[in-house]
């Protein structure tokens, strides 16, 4: 069965400097996707970030990277230059491979992350 | 636009009442997910609607629980005769129908159910 492994319950970061948050995930088939989401306090999830099986670069977006290293199964989050305002859970999540027209998202058990001041 | 809704936001059932959670996706997504977050873990997949049609109903826990989406529009999350162990964030999320391989899936803010 997929499984998606995030190994740091908690984590803390001085404001501005960078953090990665951990995440591995086990899959046998070759075709699946990787996302990263947010969850402040208020409760919703926010989309930050996707990689896919076969994407050649690693993705980044804005603030976030992701360094995903296919041999290990690793898809760690790195947040350069933290806000207070990232704060929050972040959620390593898989995309459970087979899909058709739809994707049934498999999650981890998230790390919270604190910003300090 | 909007985003996806939830309502309510809060909820609280005394064990053994029925509940209905609901969800308004964004306009024009095809595709909804119902998921249950305990408290302290990830979310976990309860089934899922393309249009009206449930296709996958895999993840509800019993047969106390039950989603529709009849018009393929606005879903509801049934829960009978509520257990404590119901207690969790319900959040709907819904995806348009196709975005390459991306297919993210955009989230409401949840429902919490605390059952007494």
């Amino acid at each position: 069965a997929q499984k998606i492994t995030q190994t740091q319950p908690g984590m803390f970061v001085q404001e501005k400097e960078a953090v990665t948050l951990d995440c591995t995930y086990d899959t046998s088939d070759p075709s699946y996707g990787l996302f990263w989401y947010k969850q402040p306090s208020s409760g919703e999830m926010i989309f930050l970030i996707y990689q896919g099986s076969y994407d050649q670069q690693n993705a980044t977006e804005g603030r976030y990277s992701l360094n995903f290293q296919k041999a290990r199964k690793s898809a760690n989050l790195v947040i350069s230059a933290s806000q207070l305002g990232d704060s929050a859970m972040y959620f390593c999540a898989m995309r459970e491979p087979g899909g058709a027209s739809y994707d049934k998202v498999i999650f981890g058990p998230g790390t919270s992350l604190s910003v300090i001041p | 636009g909007a985003g996806v809704s939830q309502s309510p936001r809060y909820k609280v059932a005394k064990r053994g009442q029925d509940v209905a959670l609901r969800c308004d996706p964004i306009s024009g997504h095809v595709s909804l997910f119902w998921y249950q977050q305990a408290l302290g873990q990830g979310p976990e997949f309860l089934t899922y609607f393309q249009n009206e049609a449930q296709l996958d109903k895999s993840g509800l826990p019993s047969d106390r629980f039950f989603a529709e989406r009849p018009e393929g529009s606005v879903s509801t999350l049934k829960i009978q005769r509520t257990q404590q162990e119901d207690s969790a964030v319900y959040l709907c999320a819904s995806s348009p129908p196709t975005q390459g391989s991306l297919r993210e899936q955009y989230f409401g803010p949840g429902t919490r159910l605390t059952v007494t």
